[in-house]
Formats: structure tokens, C-alpha cells, sequence
């Protein structure tokens, strides 16, 4: 079946320690995403990847960084310096050709920061 | 930069018409989709609208005017399981999107 998976789904941390966030896609989808969602509220992108070893700042980037080796994977960091950790990650793919290029979610993760 | 407008909550009953309304004020506009997402859910994508007028897909329909920066998204016939958060989202250059609050919608028996 192809999909994008996110691991794990519950995730638990202390204050001051940076965590890092699985995202796999086997869609041959060239771009992925990764957004924020905070309860009640919509996504707020954190940054995106279009190829391969390049990636780019959504608007909300600070704390956060990323790596996108290759096209399948593409993990998220949260750093100790993300004020507010806490919230509901998910990651997405999607397509570069076509009309509406769709993204498709994986099931998130979500973090606790304690 | 984008912002995008629609109502935080909407409630009606089974079998009947509800109509999601967004209006954005954006740069760089490519298009407007329309996701839904259940409790706990990921995202789903259900429409997009590129170009003005209307796109029906079975009970969801989607609308776009451009020259209003203002869309709706269409629910019809209305069921239990469509009980959801819809999220509008503008779509800019490189698939960028930003997404609207999202609107709650309750379906009643």
C-alpha cells in the first residue's frame, strides 16, 4: 500500500531536549511538507522540500530544523530553542505536476513537551 | 503573506445543506482547496478550485471568484460521518499552502 507514515504517534519529552520526527513516503512524491497544528486552530507550515537535498522555511521555522537525503524521508527536528514544542505534527507529500497537486497527510505525531 | 476567513463553527442536521464560506487575502494565488479532517485525523483533501466557478464532486461541491478572493465549499445531503473540521487553504508557487482556521462542522440526527 503506499502512503506516508509517521512515527511515533505519542511522543514524550522533557524541556530541553531536542527530538526528532519520522516522516516516510513511498508515493515517489517529490515534495514534502511539514506542518504544525495547534488544538482548535488550522496548519502553519514549518518548512517544505521540493527535491532532494534542498528544502526551504515555512512560516514558522524557528526551532525546528529539517534534513531531506532522500526523496522517501524527510525528518523533523524540534530543537530546544521552540518555545512552545507541544502540538500535533504532520507531515505531507505531494506531486509537482498537475493542477491541484494534492497533498496527502500522514496520521501525525503528537508531541508532548513537559 | 496570507490570511484567510471562515466561520468556526457550523451545526445542522442530517440531509440538510451546509455552505462554508472563505474569503483570503493573499499574493501569489494559484488556487483554493478544501480538506477535511475528523477528530484526532489527518487531513483529506476533497476539492480544488484553479479557476472561477464551481467544481462538484458527488455530495461536496467547491466555488471560487477570484475577483472576490472568496470561495465556499458545498455539503450536501448531509450524514452523520461528515461530521469534521473543513479547512480552505490558498495554494501559492511551490505547492505552498496556507490554510484557513478551519470551520467545525456538527451534524445532528
Amino acid at each position: 500500500d503506499g502512503g506516508i507514515t509517521q512515527s511515533p504517534k505519542y511522543l514524550f519529552r522533557k524541556e530541553g531536549q531536542n527530538v526528532t520526527l519520522s516522516c516516510e513516503q513511498n508515493l515517489n512524491h517529490d515534495a514534502m511538507y511539514w506542518y504544525r497544528q495547534d488544538p482548535g486552530q488550522g496548519l502553519r507550515l514549518i518548512y517544505y522540500s521540493q527535491i532532494v537535498n534542498d528544502f526551504q522555511k515555512g512560516d514558522i521555522a524557528e526551532g525546528y530544523s529539517v534534513s531531506r537525503e532522500k526523496k522517501e524521508s524527510f525528518p523533523l527536528t524540534v530543537t530546544s530553542a521552540q518555545k512552545n514544542p507541544t502540538a500535533f505534527y504532520l507531515c505531507a507529500s505531494s506531486g509537482t505536476s498537475g493542477s491541484s497537486n494534492e497533498q496527502y497527510f500522514g496520521p501525525g505525531t503528537r508531541l508532548t513537551v513537559t | 503573506g496570507q490570511s484567510l476567513e471562515q466561520p468556526s463553527e457550523v451545526t445542522a442536521v442530517e440531509g440538510a445543506i451546509v455552505q462554508i464560506n472563505c474569503t483570503y487575502q493573499t499574493s501569489g494565488f494559484y488556487g483554493l482547496s478544501w480538506y477535511q479532517q475528523h477528530d484526532g485525523g489527518a487531513p483529506t483533501f476533497l476539492s480544488y478550485n484553479g479557476l472561477d466557478g464551481l467544481e462538484e464532486t458527488g455530495r461536496f461541491s467547491s466555488f471560487l471568484s477570484r475577483s472576490d478572493s472568496y470561495g465556499y465549499l458545498l455539503l450536501q445531503e448531509l450524514q452523520m460521518k461528515d461530521s469534521a473540521s473543513y479547512f480552505c487553504a490558498v495554494r501559492a508557487a511551490g505547492n505552498k499552502l496556507t490554510f484557513g482556521g478551519g470551520t467545525r462542522v456538527l451534524v445532528k440526527p
